[in-house]
């Protein structure tokens, strides 16, 4: 099974309305950290918010926010306000505690998000 | 300012050669790792290394080897054993390995194999 599942190859958005993209994830580890990261076309990985699995409360950062289901093992990011420069490809990962085969993060296929005017 | 640098941003190599990729960090950051991305997919992590001169293989080694003789440095080569090594390589460091641990990327290196 996917460890990571973004559902979604691609988004449209109007500027300055709210986007919500689409995380799923799958582990047995109890512990365990959920990251999104923005990939412009330059290739940079940007990252944007976290959630760890013993938060109790969604993260937010600013205009993104993470809305995080822990029984659903869904983490979807949310971007209000969209703006142009918005336009990229969106990644979400997890990491896992360290097992000794661990210790790295595990990255969805990511959603093309496009901002219009 | 602190960061993540990588060079060179485009390498171009010819079939049986042998390149090394740059990686420096000046976060004082403990662990350092490599990236490949293929077009269309998410990353898929090649090497990492928590402490100076260790390092371990990752999802997809073979055909790659890195040295970690330095805290800020992570240098990967990618040799000729590596079948398809066109693709864009992503150096990252996190000051630890705790899962709360955000990894930071360099701006990457674009390979392409002629």
């Amino acid at each position: 099974a996917q460890k990571i599942t973004q559902t979604q190859p691609g988004m449209f958005v109007q500027e300055k309305e709210a986007v919500t993209l689409d995380c799923t994830y799958d582990t047995s580890d109890p512990s365990y950290g959920l990251f999104w990261y923005k990939q412009p076309s330059s290739g940079e990985m940007i990252f944007l918010i976290y959630q760890g699995s013993y938060d109790q409360q969604n993260a937010t950062e600013g205009r993104y926010s993470l809305n995080f289901q822990k029984a659903r093992k869904s983490a979807n990011l949310v971007i209000s306000a969209s703006q142009l420069g918005d336009s990229a490809m969106y990644f979400c990962a997890m990491r896992e505690s360290f097992t000794g085969g661990g210790n790295k993060l595990t990255f969805g296929t990511g959603t093309q998000l496009k901002v219009e005017l | 300012d602190g960061g993540i640098t990588q060079s060179p941003k485009y390498l171009f190599r010819k079939e049986g050669q042998n390149v090394t990729l740059s990686c420096e960090q000046n976060l004082n950051h403990d662990a350092m790792y490599w990236y490949r991305q293929d077009p269309g997919q998410g990353l898929r992590l090649i090497y990492y290394s928590q402490i100076v001169n260790d390092f371990q293989k990752g999802d997809i080694a073979e055909g790659y080897s890195v040295s970690r003789e330095k805290k800020e440095s992570f240098p990967l080569t990618v040799t000729s054993a590596q079948k398809n090594p066109t693709a864009f390589y992503l150096c990252a460091s996190s000051i630890g390995r705790l899962v709360t641990d955000t990894q930071y990327f360099g701006p990457g290196t674009r390979l392409t194999v002629l």
